[in-house]
């Protein structure tokens, strides 16, 4: 059963234009989202996070936003660069469980059209 | 290091033989975990290590993984018995204290269990 869901395996984009990447959750006891990237042969790295307490995040280019009732977040790259292109992973995690266990998504490739 | 380092970063080996997959943390972090991601699928938690703590192994798949970590340094992580299934990238990461936030990621171990 999948508790973290991004529906779409991929995306492309034109260059200056806006990326939005999609994440889904079913369990409601997850409160910290978190945003990876992923080139190939490379290790994820941290893009960006949010509280559930807060219902967007922005960091330069990058948005998060939460929308709790829904069970949904949605990553913005604006505007996007050939550079971005990459695997974006979803994460999330009960912060409240004492564990320090995420749940990732399957992944979304993102390419970003010169 | 500058970064968490893996080794090997491809290893083949034939059904039921057993590996070792190594990890180093970056210099300084206390906790240390384990992940591993299977063709298409998102990250999956494996394993937890936090300083002299009892590990969080809660996301081990069988009896067969089983890994160690010697005080705050390097750890590796043992498959007996492989199967066609344990093909995966085994991703560590390591983070200066115990969080849900953001992970420093090793490149990976590319897995293949002929």
């Amino acid at each position: 059963d999948q508790q973290v869901k991004q529906n779409s395996p991929s995306l492309s984009v034109q260059e200056g234009r806006i990326s939005i990447l999609n994440c889904d959750y079913t369990n409601s006891m997850f409160d910290y989202f978190l945003w990876y990237k992923k080139y190939p042969a490379e290790g994820p790295t941290f893009l960006i996070s949010i509280s559930s307490i807060k219902d967007k995040n922005e960091d330069g280019r990058f948005t998060v936003f939460l929308n709790k009732s829904a069970k949904h977040l949605s990553l913005h790259i604006v505007p996007s660069q050939p550079g971005d292109s990459a695997v974006y992973f979803c994460a999330a995690s009960n912060s409240g469980a004492g564990s320090y266990q995420l749940t990732f998504g399957k992944g979304t490739k993102l390419s970003v059209i010169p | 290091g500058a970064g968490v380092s893996q080794s090997p970063s491809n290893k083949v080996t034939e059904k039921g033989k057993d590996v070792e997959l190594r990890c180093d943390p970056i210099s300084g972090h206390t906790a240390l975990y384990w992940y591993r991601q299977r063709l298409g699928q998102g990250l999956e938690f494996l394993i937890y290590f936090q300083g002299n703590s009892a590990p969080d192994k809660s996301g081990l798949p069988s009896d067969r993984f089983s890994a160690e970590r010697t005080g705050e340094s390097v750890s590796t992580l043992t498959i007996q018995r492989t199967q066609q299934e344990d093909s995966a990238v085994y991703l560590c990461a390591s983070s200066f204290r115990p969080t849900n936030e953001k992970l420093f990621f090793g490149s990976g171990t590319q897995l293949s269990v002929l």
